[in-house]
């Protein structure tokens, strides 16, 4: 268990819908990152928050948005969903924001668009 | 951009065999991490090397950094069923950015 909790772990929608993707991180860890793994693909960064503030977006398309609340937690909003958009997505976080920290990642969300 | 490339992309071996993966970056790295992911499960901090020729080892798994800190490898020697999964590396992009992961290497080991 690596301290990440990731809601819901499955979820089936239809195509042009909007859900919305939640992770805790880590007690004490200020960083969370987002990545989307489709089958048979890598992880794709998406987005990372640092103590509530974007710091880095990566391969996230526009109808994706995300946030960090004051408590750290992090939401994950994807709309307007589409059949690409099925995949795994994946929250991780880190103590802070450095290179050489350690990302502990959630169990994962599988997301199902139809 | 930076990529960081992995190969093989697949690779099956018998149980007993040895097993290594690779991991080239186009740019110097300051660090390089290694993760596994268990089939339906989640990736998993294996380690990091920072030192350029750096050689760390875990049980049977022994994991190098290249002089130029360009490339890494993973090898596990006498593959078990255990070790069946994908092996990621993963390299800073620059400056204070988050990891840029390969797109890994599964390993599947056949009994």
């Amino acid at each position: 268990d690596s301290g990440v909790t990731q809601t819901p772990k499955h979820l089936i929608t239809a195509t042009g819908q909007r859900v919305t993707l939640r992770c805790s991180p880590r007690s004490g860890d200020l960083s969370v990152y987002w990545y989307q793994q489709s089958l048979d693909q890598g992880l794709q960064f998406l987005i990372q928050y640092y103590n509530g503030e974007e710091r880095a977006k990566g391969n996230i398309l526009e109808r994706f948005s995300a946030q960090q609340f004051p408590d750290l937690h992090s939401e994950l909003n994807l709309s307007s969903l589409e059949l690409g958009d099925s995949a795994l997505y994946f929250c991780a976080s880190s103590v802070e924001l450095g290179q050489t920290d350690t990302q502990y990642f959630g169990p994962g969300t599988r997301l199902t668009v139809l | 951009g930076q990529q960081v490339m992995q190969i093989p992309q697949y690779q099956h071996v018998q149980e007993g065999e040895d097993f290594t993966t690779y991991c080239n970056s186009s740019t110097t790295l300051s660090n390089i991490q290694w993760y596994k992911q268990r089939p339906g499960g989640h990736p998993v901090f294996l380690i990091q090397l920072v030192k350029s020729g750096e050689v760390k080892k875990q049980k049977r798994l022994t994991f190098q950094f290249g002089e130029a800190k360009k490339n890494s490898s993973l090898h596990i020697t006498a593959t078990q069923t255990t070790d069946v999964g994908t092996y990621f590396c993963a390299g800073p992009k620059s400056g204070n950015t988050p990891l840029v992961f390969g797109k890994g290497t599964r390993l599947s080991v056949i009994a």
